[in-house]
């Protein structure tokens, strides 16, 4: 099974600074169909997990500008650039290339 | 709009079966995958299991013996079926909707507590 390493585990940043977020694969997310199914979720306290990032890089619909994923075979970040307050959570990265589907195990984005 | 919507019981005794049901709508099953993700307290997330939106389940080989996932789609409801809980299965499930290669919408959660 593919397994998801997440760097830092927590991370403190102030409101406006710009922040990264590693996502280490076991295996290569290069998909044999030429795509690269590596997503990104924020999951704020108290609530579900939401889609951020799919696919690398795609911003999902109604995500702010702010967030950007980048990356390619085993080695993916995801860029907060000028973190507001309401980035404050949980970042998943979660990999659908291979079976089982797997998450990482999580950065926590703390406000200071 | 999309929904998702979990329900079944917040406390099972150990050794029972936990019976959990996600009552979506919005769109259709067999025009979508509905995936099931857990959440024990204060730790990351797990995928358990999916039907596919051809019918078929697919489940984490951790729990596969364990573990039965079906829908009714004239009900739009999907449920999934764990027996013999043991307490490290308290968690919050999550149905989840897939869509081509990643989950757009969530459900708001179950808390499920394995517990004599």
């Amino acid at each position: 099974d593919v397994v998801l390493t997440q760097t830092p585990p927590t991370l403190s940043a102030t409101i406006g600074q710009s922040v990264s977020i590693s996502c280490r694969s076991s295996q290569s997310l290069l998909d044999s169909d030429g795509d690269t199914y590596l997503n990104w979720l924020l999951q704020r306290p108290g609530q579900s997990p939401q889609l951020l990032i799919y696919s690398v890089s795609n911003l999902e619909s109604g995500v702010p500008n702010r967030f950007s994923g980048s990356g390619s075979e085993t080695d993916f970040t995801l860029k907060i650039s000028g973190v507001e307050a309401e980035d404050l959570g949980v970042y998943y990265c979660m990999q659908a290339t291979h079976a089982p589907l797997s998450f990482g195990s999580g950065t926590k984005l703390e406000i200071k | 709009q999309v929904q998702l919507k979990e329900s079944g019981p917040g406390l099972v005794q150990p050794s029972q079966t936990l019976s959990l049901t996600c009552a979506v709508s919005g769109f259709s099953l067999p025009s979508n995958s509905v995936h099931w993700v857990r959440q024990p307290p204060g730790k990351g997330l797990e995928w358990v299991g999916t039907v596919w939106s051809g019918g078929s389940a697919d489940y984490n080989s951790a729990l596969k013996s364990r573990l039965s996932i079906s829908r009714d789609t004239s009900k739009s409801q999907v449920f999934l079926k764990m027996n013999s809980l043991q307490t490290e299965d308290t968690a919050i499930y999550f149905c989840t909707r897939g869509y081509t290669t990643f989950f757009d919408y969530w459900g708001q959660g179950v808390m499920v507590t394995v517990s004599s």
